[in-house]
């Protein structure tokens, strides 16, 4: 079975300063990792996704995230808020095996403040 | 803007009743998914379906059903409404149909009123 448990519901930073959302998984089986951001009235929109090759990945918008298998984490940073940040990320995770499922897990609200 | 449509964008009706979301997938895409958002249960996945088959399936309820047709635009039909039925119905599509590597491609969803 797989889970994924997003800490903190609700992440407030100044602009300009670091952003860092914590997702940690659960898998009995090689996990795909994802992140997502919905901004408000939108659809999700893929940032960027661990697929088994680079542990660092980097995605659109200057973030970036890196897999660490011994912490079962894939946090997303971004060294510099900007005001257009502010949105809900989801942290996902998937495999080739068990049904094939996307996991999501609860998001969390960033609030960017001048 | 994604590619993916959705219609209708809005949909208010009362319990008991059955109704259908419709979503047209990008172009080239042959995987379509069906997700629900709502504030107590949050984002959860349903079903996919994969060129007109269905390839995986989630939390969904025996009430709800889908399909895909020849042309690979999806209908989800939910039926006998219950107030807890109420919340945004997302669509996404992918080129393959691997939700592990595939990026899927969300469309702006239908948020389902049921009074």
């Amino acid at each position: 079975a797989q889970s994924v448990t997003q800490l903190g519901s609700h992440v407030s930073v100044s602009e300009g300063a670091l952003v860092l959302l914590r997702c940690n998984y659960s898998s009995s089986v090689p996990p795909y990792l994802f992140w997502y951001v919905q901004y408000p009235n939108q659809g999700l929109q893929l940032l960027l996704k661990y697929t088994s090759a680079a542990t660092l990945v980097k995605g659109i918008n200057g973030f970036e995230a890196e897999f660490k298998k011994s912490e079962t984490s894939f946090h997303l940073t971004k060294p510099s808020a900007h005001m257009s940040d502010a949105a809900e990320y989801f942290c996902a995770v998937s495999s080739n095996t068990g049904g094939f499922k996307t996991i999501f897990g609860a998001g969390t609200r960033l609030f960017v403040k001048a | 803007d994604s590619g993916v449509t959705q219609t209708p964008k809005h949909l208010i009706t009362a319990t008991g009743q059955r109704v259908t979301l419709r979503c047209s997938p990008r172009s080239g895409d042959l995987s379509v998914y069906w997700y629900q958002q709502s504030l107590d249960q949050g984002l959860q996945f349903l079903i996919q379906y994969y060129n007109g088959e269905e390839r995986a399936k989630g939390n969904i309820l025996e009430r709800f059903s889908a399909q895909q047709f020849p042309d690979l635009h999806s209908e989800l039909n939910l039926s006998s409404l219950e107030l807890g039925d109420s919340a945004l119905y997302f669509c996404a599509s992918s080129r393959g149909q691997l939700q592990s590597t595939d990026t899927q491609y969300f469309g702006p969803g239908t948020r389902l009123t049921v009074l």
